[in-house]
């Protein structure tokens, strides 16, 4: 199994709808969880940032981590246009020595 | 903000060339890493460096190796470069490995023909 597995999608919603972008990772152990935005032709950046479980919002963005099913989302309220990339989950190994990293789910959101 | 530099945003270089691509940090972090990133394989980790001449192998090291003699800089080598080393590379730097995020740069397209 691999560490952390993400849907690939593609994903495509309207203007305005809320969209759930998710993961799940195999080891209990790990603690800090991360969601990255890559746009086209640029590097990730970092979007949120949580540890162990629970919700954290930042504007239209939520991210929650059950550790109890090893299950991390993303949701997007009200969706824009700029909102299309691709989204990545992540969360360090377990030697707490590097990220690992989903493969990234790619959003289109259509005005 | 933390900014990570790389120098180039496309190479394009012959198989068998020796190439290095560059990267700088202005944060004085610590550690750095560079990713290679291909379609439906995701970002997988090539080496890293802890510290100044300090260096770490990831998960497919192996056609690579690292350069770390100021702690701005991490340069990738690619020894002798081949076909399957056609990619995006992303380098990134953090201040404490383990507890915070990465901060990517944004990425060199090597196309090696």
């Amino acid at each position: 199994q691999k560490e952390v597995e993400q849907d690939p999608g593609p994903l495509s919603v309207p203007e305005g709808a809320i969209v759930s972008l998710n993961c799940t990772y195999s080891n209990s152990a790990f603690q800090y969880f991360m969601w990255y935005r890559q746009y086209s032709r640029k590097g990730p950046e970092l979007l949120m940032y949580t540890y162990s479980s629970g919700n954290k919002e930042d504007g239209r963005f939520t991210a929650q981590v059950d550790k109890s099913s090893k299950y991390i989302s993303l949701f997007i309220r009200d969706s824009q246009p700029s909102d299309s990339a691709t989204y990545l989950c992540a969360t360090y190994n377990q030697a707490g020595t590097a990220l690992i990293f989903g493969k990234g789910t790619t959003l289109s959101v259509s005005s | 903000d933390v900014k990570v530099t790389q120098s180039s945003r496309y190479l394009v270089k012959r198989t068998g060339e020796k190439v290095f691509l560059e990267c700088v940090q202005d944060m004085d972090h610590e550690n750095m890493f560079w990713y290679r990133q291909d379609p439906g394989l995701g970002l997988r980790l090539i080496y890293f460096s802890y510290d100044v001449k300090m260096k770490e192998k990831g998960d497919i090291p192996e056609g690579y190796s690292v350069s770390r003699e100021k702690k701005e800089r991490f340069s990738l080598i690619l020894e002798s470069a081949s076909t399957n080393q056609t990619s995006m590379y992303l380098c990134a730097s953090t201040r404490d490995r383990g507890l915070s995020p990465l901060h990517f740069g944004n990425g060199t397209r090597l196309t090696v023909t």
